[in-house]
C-alpha cells in the first residue's frame, strides 16, 4: 500500500469506446502524473498537475484527456484509442517539500489497459 | 538538462551474491534527491532508496545500498545477499524541485537461484 490507489486494474476496451481510468491519492501530495509503460520501452510521462493545474503534457494525443477535480483526484480519459496504446498506465504523486518523505515520487499499482 | 543514464540493460547474479547496478546523472544543479526504484513482475514501482544530494552519507535500507559520488555524478545501488523476490527491473531517477522527474531507462535484474 504506496498511498496512490487506481481503478480499473486491468481495462479492455474497444477502439469506439470511452472510458476513464482513476487515480486516488492519500498522501496529502500537491502533485499528480500519469505516465505510460510499454513493452521494452522506459517510462513516458503523460501529464503532470501541480495544485490541479496542468503543468506539463508531453505531446500527448487528444484521444487522452485527463481531469484533475482536485488535489487528491486524477483521471485518464480514453476515448478511440488505437491497439498501439495497450499499455500500463501508471499514476503517481509527490509533495515538493522539504522533509524525509518529500521530493519523493510515490506511485500507484497501475491499470492494465489492452485496446482490442 | 537533466539526463539519467543506466548503462546495464540486463544484469544477472547468483541467489546470495553481491551485485550493483549503475547509474549516472547530469544536472547542473547542487542539491538535489536520487532515487532507486524497483518495479518486480506485478509492476508496482516501489521505492527502494532515497539519497539527499547535500548528504555526504551514503543511504542504506537493509540490503539495500548506494554508493553517491557527487562529484562523479554517480549513484550506484548494491544488493547484497541476493535474494529470488529481487528478481525485477531497477530504475533510477532524480529530481530537484518543482515536482520534475527523470527516470533512467531501467535495468533488468534477475536473480539465480
Amino acid at each position: 500500500e504506496t498511498g496512490v490507489t487506481q481503478t480499473p486494474r486491468h481495462l479492455v476496451m474497444g477502439m469506439t469506446n470511452k472510458k476513464s481510468l482513476k487515480c486516488e491519492q492519500h498522501l496529502g501530495h500537491n502533485a499528480m502524473y500519469w505516465y505510460k509503460q510499454s513493452a521494452k520501452k522506459p517510462l513516458e510521462l503523460m501529464f503532470v498537475y501541480n495544485f490541479k493545474e496542468q503543468t506539463e503534457n508531453n505531446s500527448v494525443p487528444s484521444r487522452f484527456s485527463p481531469e484533475c477535480p482536485n488535489s487528491s483526484h486524477l483521471f485518464l480519459h480514453l476515448h478511440t484509442l488505437q491497439p498501439e496504446d495497450s499499455a500500463l498506465y501508471l499514476c503517481a504523486s509527490s509533495q515538493d517539500q522539504v522533509g524525509p518523505s518529500g521530493n519523493t515520487i510515490y506511485f500507484g499499482e497501475g491499470s492494465w489497459l489492452t485496446v482490442v | 538538462a537533466q539526463t539519467v543514464t543506466q548503462s546495464q540493460p540486463e544484469m544477472s547474479v547468483q541467489e546470495a551474491e553481491t551485485v550493483t547496478l549503475s547509474c549516472t546523472y547530469d544536472t547542473s544543479e547542487s542539491n538535489y534527491y536520487l532515487f532507486w526504484y524497483k518495479q518486480p513482475p506485478s509492476r508496482q514501482m516501489i521505492l527502494v532508496i532515497r539519497q539527499e544530494a547535500y548528504k555526504q552519507q551514503n543511504a542504506t535500507e537493509n540490503r539495500f545500498s548506494v554508493n553517491f559520488q557527487k562529484a562523479a555524478k554517480s549513484f550506484s545501488l548494491k544488493i547484497s545477499d541476493s535474494q529470488l523476490g529481487d528478481t525485477a527491473m531497477y530504475f533510477c531517477a532524480y529530481t530537484n524541485t518543482g515536482n520534475q522527474f527523470y527516470f533512467g531507462t531501467g535495468t533488468s535484474l534477475t536473480v539465480i537461484p
